[in-house]
């Protein structure tokens, strides 16, 4: 079946580094979507990227959509405190309106 | 977010005993989902229904049912609860429409089986 795959499973920066993680899916995507869990939360939708090559910008966040519609990734400028959490990417289960989700990556940020 | 509710917040049962779960929409969305949340695995797919009375099963549905008899309210029932089957569980609700959509989750439910 298909498979969405994230690395790295954890991240520890100091704050003010860079993060990034990167997400594969073992099939071509419609479109790709990144959560936000916070510690003890809930899954929060962040964005959704649908074209080939799309780069969107929130803030100190940038997310990128492959050429091949295959591969995605989350950088995230400076880091700060409150940016601790795991970052979920989720593609579409064929054309249909399921999601399977990566494992996540677990951002800590040392102060 | 306010538009779905889980309930309860939290629970502690025996093995063996049934549990059902409830989640509550306000957004009048078609589609609901259950997820499970295990270290290491990431959220899987229970159940999902894409309209009253129309359910299917996820990746991990063994174990488990749903049901659905109102728009606004999706229930899964662990039929006989087992200790593998201690978890956090997520409702989700999406509005699906053939343009894909972001998730809206629920605040969780942390069932513990003992």
């Amino acid at each position: 079946g298909q498979q969405v795959m994230q690395i790295p499973q954890y991240q520890h920066v100091q704050e003010g580094e860079d993060f990034t993680t990167y997400c594969n899916s073992s099939t071509t995507l419609s479109n790709i979507q990144w959560y936000k869990q916070r510690p003890g939360g809930h899954p929060v939708f962040l964005i959704q990227l649908v074209k080939s090559g799309e780069v969107k910008k929130q803030k100190r966040l940038t997310f990128q959509f492959g050429e091949a519609k295959k591969n995605s990734s989350l950088h995230i400028t400076a880091t700060q405190t409150t940016d601790v959490g795991t970052y979920f990417c989720a593609g579409p289960q064929g054309g249909s309106e399921k999601l399977v989700f990566g494992k996540g990556t677990k951002l800590t940020v040392n102060p | 977010d306010a538009g779905i509710t889980q309930s309860p917040r939290h629970k502690v049962t025996e093995t063996g005993t049934p549990v059902t779960l409830r989640c509550h929409q306000t957004e009048n969305h078609r589609y609901m989902y259950w997820y499970r949340q295990d270290p290491g695995h990431g959220l899987r797919l229970i159940h999902y229904s894409y309209g009253v009375k129309d359910t299917d099963k996820g990746e991990v549905s063994d174990g488990y049912s749903v049901s659905r008899s109102k728009t606004e309210d999706f229930l899964l029932t662990l039929e006989s609860a087992t200790s593998s089957q201690t978890s956090v569980y997520f409702c989700a609700i999406s509005d699906w429409t053939g343009e894909h959509y972001g998730y809206t989750f629920g605040s969780g439910t942390r069932l513990t089986v003992v």
